[in-house]
C-alpha cells in the first residue's frame, strides 16, 4: 500500500498570495497517477488535478500540478476568497488499495 | 448533467446491516468503473471500494473486506453497498464517485455524488 504524506497540515495564508502543497509517497507513484481535490465544509471533493499535471474541466489556471516519482505539489499561483478549503492528494496508479493523503487545509490568514 | 445521488444511510446498531444505492445518470454508466470513498466525522477520504464497469472486478479496503459487499446493476445504472457486520467505525460519509476514463479498473474521480451518512451506534 502507498501511503500518502501531505504537508502541512495547515496552510495560513492571505488572498493574493502563493499556495504550494506538498505530498509525499512512500514509495514511487507509476505513471504520476496523482490526482489533487478541493473539499469544502459540507461539501463532496471536487477533482482539481489528474495525472499529476492536468487540470479538470473547468478548473482555473491558478491551479497548477507538478512532480513525479515520489514527490508532488499543489500551487495556488494566486489564492481567491473561494480557494480556502482542504485539499487531498490521491494515488491510483498501483492495484487497490487507492489511497488518499492526510489533507492540507487552506486558511486565511 | 452528469449526476451521482446517493440514498440508504441512517443510523443502525453494530453488527447490523446496511445497503447503499447510487443512481447515476448523464453518461453511459456500463463503460465506468465507480468506487465509493468514506469520510469520517472531521477525519479525511477513505476509499473503500470499486467496482469494473462490467462488474466483473472488484477491490475492496482491508478495512471492509469480508465485511462489504460492491455491485451494479447497469440496467438501471445503479451502483450499490451491502454493508454487514457494521462497526462504530464505519460511521462515515458515504460518497459514491465515478472514474475520470472510461477505461481501467480505478481512476481519478471526475464526479461525486453528494453524500450519504451512515451512523453505527447504539
Amino acid at each position: 500500500e502507498i501511503v500518502l504524506t501531505q504537508s502541512p497540515a495547515t496552510l495560513s495564508l492571505s488572498p493574493g498570495e502563493r499556495a504550494t502543497l506538498s505530498c509525499g509517497a512512500s514509495q514511487s507513484v507509476s505513471s504520476s497517477y496523482l490526482a489533487w481535490y478541493q473539499q469544502k465544509p459540507g461539501l463532496a471533493p471536487r477533482l482539481l488535478i489528474y495525472d499529476a499535471s492536468s487540470r479538470a474541466t473547468g478548473i482555473p489556471d491558478r491551479f497548477s500540478g507538478s512532480g513525479s516519482g515520489t514527490d508532488f505539489t499543489l500551487t495556488i499561483s494566486r489564492l481567491e476568497p473561494e480557494d480556502f478549503a482542504v485539499y487531498y492528494c490521491q494515488q491510483y496508479g498501483s492495484s487497490p488499495p487507492l489511497t488518499f493523503g492526510g489533507g492540507t487545509k487552506v486558511e486565511i490568514k | 448533467e452528469v449526476q451521482l445521488l446517493e440514498s440508504g444511510g441512517g443510523l443502525v446498531q453494530p453488527g447490523g446491516s446496511l445497503r447503499l444505492s447510487c443512481a447515476a445518470s448523464g453518461f453511459t454508466f456500463s463503460s465506468y468503473a465507480m468506487s465509493w470513498v468514506r469520510q469520517a466525522p472531521g477525519k479525511g477520504l477513505e476509499w473503500v471500494s470499486a467496482i469494473s464497469g462490467s462488474g466483473g472486478s472488484t477491490y475492496y479496503a482491508d478495512s471492509v473486506k469480508g465485511r462489504f459487499t460492491i455491485s451494479r446493476d447497469n440496467s438501471k445504472n445503479t451502483l450499490y453497498l451491502q454493508m454487514n457486520s457494521l462497526r462504530a467505525e464505519d460511521t462515515a460519509v458515504y460518497y459514491c464517485a465515478k472514474d475520470l476514463n472510461d477505461y481501467g479498473d480505478y481512476d481519478a474521480f471526475d464526479i461525486w455524488g453528494q453524500g450519504t451518512m451512515v451512523t453505527v451506534s447504539s
